[in-house]
């Protein structure tokens, strides 16, 4: 069984650029969850995406956005680029969230703003 | 904001060694999980906690939920040089709700 996967593996930006990150859940799971991974700051929580729906937003301004198509893969969109946006973007997901069921991670994507 | 403390940030062990790591948090959890990430990968879920004193284990690792339900900790015993990595407790208050992240404990052993 195919695990999360994320695309690209890496992706370099300037700064005012805007980036889009992709995620395909294992097979069977709905909800989608984002992260963002800078040095030295462990997992932020960016984004949660259940059944197409947003469910849960982090401490992130408005320029992070994402959305979750019909088969449960999801994008996250990071607008005008800052230089502090560079980190590793983690993708999660699991069956659902009544209560907590566990999140498989992907690989991340390494974005790099220069 | 929630924000989980975790320590020690690194360490530095002799293979064959045990381990013993922990987080605190002031807020309470009902959820505690610990996670390891590996260069290059994603974090891969280790133990998940339900209960305020439940103590499980996985392997040569073992976690403890403690009963104030606002701290956790994880050993490893017999070290091997596979454990190398950076592992991360997580909690989270309900099932509706963000998980929050410590900021990692970097684990090395020396040969």
């Amino acid at each position: 069984e195919a695990g999360v996967t994320q695309s690209p593996t890496h992706l370099i930006k300037t700064r005012g650029q805007q980036a889009t990150l992709r995620c395909s859940p294992i097979s069977g799971h709905t909800s989608v969850y984002w992260y963002q991974q800078a040095l030295g700051l462990g997992l932020q929580f960016l984004l949660w995406y259940d059944e197409g729906e947003e469910r849960n937003r982090g401490n992130f301004p408005p320029r992070f956005s994402g959305r979750q198509f019909p088969n449960y893969s999801s994008e996250l969109n990071v607008n005008a680029l800052e230089l502090e946006d560079s980190a590793l973007y983690l993708c999660a997901s699991s069956l659902g969230q009544i209560t907590y069921n566990e999140q498989f991670f992907g690989p991340g994507t390494r974005l790099t703003v220069l | 904001g929630q924000q989980l403390n975790q320590s020690p940030q690194s360490m530095f062990i002799q293979e064959g060694e045990d381990v013993s790591m922990n987080c605190t948090s002031s807020s309470i959890f009902n959820t505690w999980l610990w996670y390891k990430q590996d260069p290059g990968e994603g974090p891969v879920l280790l133990i998940a906690l339900y209960k305020a004193g439940e103590l499980t284990s996985n392997g040569r690792l073992t976690a403890q939920f403690g009963i104030t339900r606002k701290d956790s900790f994880l050993n490893i015993s017999a070290s091997i040089p596979s454990d190398v990595g950076i592992y991360f407790c997580a909690g989270q208050l309900g099932g509706d709700d963000k998980i929050i992240f410590g900021k990692g404990t970097r684990l090395h052993i020396l040969p």
